[in-house]
């Protein structure tokens, strides 16, 4: 039972134009949710998160938005860069899952100059 | 301040023989996760461990197994080993636990794991 979805595998966007990377959840227990990049041979880092009382977050870059209603939430990289270019995973936390990252399957972002 | 590191980096076992991953938190951190990465399955949550003692723990068989010393530092063994189990194997710290807000997970750069 995949409770979070990231239904697009990947995702090519062209330098300085909009990135929008997409997740939907089903457990509606969820009360916080986070963005990570991953390069190869890496772990993943922490972009940006969101809670649930919120219906949106800014970091330079990056926003993410959050529809509890549609249980969907989304990451925007406005502008793109090619060093966006990585694997994206949204996660989800709360709720039975208490203490534990519940993952997407990711996204590939790749950037072109 | 050192990152999460993990040991080995890669390793190849046979199918039957039993394996344990270690990883160190970063200093401070109290709180270690670790999570089973597969192409087509995402992270997957195997357990938490915080202060030496499993708060929570994944949909995994009892062959995966963890523990956590008094420094923090965790370990993880998966035993009777199976090809499925070849996966990236990462390991997270953070502060306090992993599900109160503001504890963000830092990685480490994960583990490979063959198995043949």
């Amino acid at each position: 039972d995949q409770q979070v979805k990231q239904n697009s595998p990947s995702l090519s966007v062209q330098e300085g134009r909009i990135s929008i990377l997409n997740c939907d959840y089903t457990n509606s227990m969820f009360d916080y949710f986070l963005w990570y990049k991953k390069y190869p041979a890496e772990g993943p880092t922490f972009l940006i998160s969101i809670s649930s009382i919120k219906d949106k977050n800014e970091d330079g870059r990056f926003t993410v938005f959050l529809n509890k209603s549609a249980k969907h939430l989304s990451l925007h990289i406005v502008p793109s860069q090619p060093g966006d270019s990585a694997v994206y995973f949204c996660a989800a936390k709360g709720g039975t899952s208490y203490g534990k990252l519940t993952f997407g399957q990711g996204t590939i972002l790749t950037v072109h100059p | 301040k050192a990152g999460v590191t993990q040991t080995p980096r890669y390793l190849i076992k046979t199918r039957g023989q039993q394996v344990t991953l270690s990883c160190s938190p970063i200093s401070g951190h109290r709180s270690v996760s670790w999570y089973q990465q597969t192409p087509g399955q995402g992270l997957q949550f195997l357990f938490e461990y915080f202060s030496e003692t499993q708060r929570n723990k994944g949909n995994f068989p009892g062959r995966f197994s963890g523990r956590q010393f008094s420094n923090s530092r965790s370990e993880m063994n998966v035993s009777t080993l199976e090809l499925g189990d070849s996966a990236l194997y990462l390991c997270a710290s953070s502060l306090g636990l992993a599900g109160e807000a503001g504890y963000e997970q830092y990685f480490g750069p994960g583990t490979r794991l063959t198995v043949t």
